[in-house]
């Protein structure tokens, strides 16, 4: 299976510390969306990369949020400084293509406790 | 700003009876709406998805969405429920800003019994 791969399935941590998630998108994919899931919510939009090049971030991206995505492959997600309210599902998704309103390929997620 | 609403938390429906999951949108300008399946301990899966044309859109496994301009529904549709149906569905509209962006839906549970 070539999917979309994330890592750590699932993190726990205590607040105040920095972690860090990866993604591989599947290998020929251009597009790169961090989105956050919380429970009883659908998953709401973090940021976008297309290629390399971060070109969208949300609000909910508050500064102590980053996001990489060297050389146009894998991506990572940093959270520092860990709060309570950042415990979530952290869910990476891909796509291929420059037309609009191609589906996305989604990891299956790391889950994020902050205790 | 662009939305999708899906009335419902969870849909209950016995095996081998049609369903439906429900959702409504509001967007500015011509809807693009997908839906997505997140199965247990899965990534989210692409259904199906309106973008112009044919009211009734045919997906994966069965499923179809019917889109409804006057009433701002695009609700998913299955002639006869599979047990191996049940799990969450999410609604979701692409966000007019560009980038393909997705807003969901808070997401219908469904159940469907032997």
């Amino acid at each position: 299976d070539t999917g979309v791969s994330q890592d750590p399935r699932h993190k726990i941590t205590k607040r105040g510390q920095n972690v860090t998630f990866r993604c591989d998108p599947i290998s020929e994919h251009n597009r790169l969306y961090w989105y956050r899931q919380t429970l009883g919510q659908g998953p709401e939009f973090l940021t976008y990369f297309q290629n390399e090049a971060q070109l969208e971030k949300s609000r909910l991206l508050s500064d102590r949020f980053s996001a990489e995505r060297p050389k146009g492959s894998f991506s990572t997600l940093e959270i520092q400084r860990t709060e309570q309210g950042d415990s979530a599902m952290y869910l990476c998704a891909s796509s291929l293509g420059t037309a609009t309103n191609e589906k996305l390929f989604f990891g299956s997620g790391t889950q994020l406790s902050v205790l | 700003a662009q939305s999708v609403a899906q009335p419902e938390d969870q849909v209950n429906v016995a095996e081998g009876n049609p369903l439906t999951v429900k959702c409504t949108y509001s967007v500015s300008g011509n809807p693009y709406l997908f839906w997505y399946v997140q199965y247990p301990n899965r990534g989210l899966q692409f259904l199906l998805k309106y973008i112009t044309g044919d009211n009734l859109v045919k997906g994966s496994y069965g499923f179809e969405a019917e889109f409804n301009k006057s009433q701002t529904s695009f609700h998913l549709k299955k002639p006869s429920a599979l047990v191996s149906d049940s799990a969450l569905y999410f609604c979701a509209v692409r966000d007019s800003g560009g980038y393909n962006k997705l807003i969901f839906g808070a997401g219908t549970r469904l159940a469907v019994h032997p």
